[in-house]
């Protein structure tokens, strides 16, 4: 069965350091990855993807996400993160011989000033 | 281009009741997604459609819950008789593609249902 985890509740970070918001997974066959932004009153919003190729992916808003195989991680990284990040971040995993989307439980980000 | 439209916004119900919610996809996508997104948890796929027809529905309650997706544009999500725990957003969104389609998927605001 598939499967996504967000460990953390809630991710603090200080304006300008560098962030981290963690995800593993679980699926049969190849894993194909996303990670989705809900901003405040707002609607979920697309970050970035991994289907194949380079395990770094680059996505919006300066945002990047590596894909490890080996710890069937995909973990989501700013280098330098920004007040305007503080948000709801939705990692999801759908396997290569399913149509089915499985989205985590969601990590709060808050930037601190 | 427009994005994603549902409507209604906001429903509360009490239990037993039916309800419906509808949803307009961005023109031309071809794959259109209902989620259930209780608080505090992550969106729950109910249905996919590919145009008008059903790729997964594994989550989908049949017994209380209907979809569909008449000549593959719009869409209509049904709850007959709805339960107190079916309180939740519910959100549709759509994607480009066809076949094994992963592309990104654009959400619409969703419509907030109470059930007492």
């Amino acid at each position: 069965a598939q499967s996504v985890a967000q460990p953390e509740d809630q991710v603090n970070v200080a304006e300008g350091n560098p962030l981290t918001v963690k995800c593993t997974y679980s699926v049969s066959g190849n894993p194909y990855l996303f990670w989705y932004v809900q901003y405040p009153n707002r609607g979920l919003q697309f970050l970035l993807k991994y289907i194949t190729g380079d395990n770094l992916v680059k996505g919006s808003y300066g945002f990047e996400a590596e894909f490890n195989k080996s710890q069937t991680s995909f973990h989501l990284k700013k280098p330098s993160a920004l007040v305007s990040d503080s948000a709801l971040y939705f990692c999801a995993v759908r396997g290569s011989g399913t149509y089915k989307y499985i989205f985590g439980t969601g990590t709060r980000l808050k930037v601190l000033a | 281009e427009a994005g994603v439209a549902q409507s209604p916004r906001y429903k509360i119900i009490e239990k037993r009741q039916s309800v419906a919610f509808w949803c307009n996809p961005i023109s031309g996508h071809a794959t259109l997604y209902w989620y259930q997104q209780i608080l505090g948890q992550g969106p729950k796929l109910l249905i996919q459609f590919q145009n008008n027809g059903v790729v997964d529905d594994s989550q989908l309650p049949k017994d209380r819950f209907s979809a569909e997706r008449l000549k593959g544009v719009d869409s209509t999500l049904k709850i007959q008789p709805a339960k107190l725990e079916d309180s939740a957003v519910y959100l549709c969104a759509s994607s480009r593609g066809s076949g094994r389609d992963l592309n990104e998927q654009f959400f619409g605001p969703g419509t907030r249902l109470t059930v007492l």
